[in-house]
């Protein structure tokens, strides 16, 4: 995958923990519209953050998006044990390619 | 409310085409914002893009499957379709399809903001 994320993190309930997302160094201007997905086991994938840091209408505020030079992040805050799923991102390139991340299995203690 | 709905085929053979098909209903596929399109997750693997379509018929498809893949779309049905030729083992996946939302109010988008329940679709003999 041309984004990287870690296979897996974990916190315990009412901690904050942070997924990153880091495209290759060679093209991480191409790199666009960054996007986070929720996926829960036998649930249909669910859009937390687009646009790197926006949250969809309904998505709870303790979802947060942010980058830092290549790296882009996904904050969840006061973990719930409802967040433990997996969590994938996504960007749009300038050639109109969208890529996903390896994903991240959050696992919450 | 919107929805989409994947349907075709559950077992497909090597070597032949995997096609299916994704059903909107409770909006039109010809809205000017959005894409349609198709992403896959392999048994115990990540998702994986295939490609988009807009209404007007321009795709874009992951370089990795571009010469195997065609995305079409049928707005009188508000449908649109996938075709994977070629198929193998490593084809096996749940298949989603989904809308990307890709501009609105002036500002550009690209995410996903709905998708299909997904299906399974099994490559074997």
């Amino acid at each position: 995958s041309a984004l990287t994320q870690p296979a897996s993190v974990s916190g315990s309930p009412g901690q904050s923990i942070t997924i990153s997302c880091t495209g290759s160094s060679s093209d991480i201007n191409d790199y666009y519209y960054v996007s986070w997905y929720q996926h829960r086991p036998g649930k249909v994938p669910k859009v937390v953050i687009y646009d790197v840091s926006n949250r969809p209408s309904g998505v709870s505020d303790r979802f947060s998006g942010s980058t830092s030079g290549n790296t882009a992040s996904l904050t969840i805050s006061g973990l719930q044990a409802e967040d433990e799923a997996d969590y994938y991102c996504s960007s749009y390139t300038s050639t109109s390619i969208l890529v996903f991340g390896g994903g991240t299995r959050l696992t919450v203690l | 409310q919107l929805q989409l709905q994947e349907s075709g085929p559950g077992l497909v053979k090597p070597s032949e085409t995997l096609s299916l098909t994704c059903t909107v209903s409770g909006g039109s596929i010809s809205s000017s914002n959005y894409y349609w399109g198709w992403i896959r997750q392999p048994p115990g693997k990540g998702l994986e893009w295939i490609g988009n379509i807009y209404f007007a018929g321009s795709t874009y498809y992951s370089p990795s499957l571009k010469s195997r893949v065609t995305i079409s779309v049928d707005t009188s049905k508000n449908q649109f379709s996938l075709r994977l030729t070629s198929v193998t083992a490593a084809d096996t996946a749940v298949y989603y399809c989904a809308r990307l939302h890709y501009y609105d109010s002036s500002t550009y988008l690209y995410y996903f903001d709905q998708w299909g329940q997904g299906t399974l679709v099994t490559v074997s003999s």
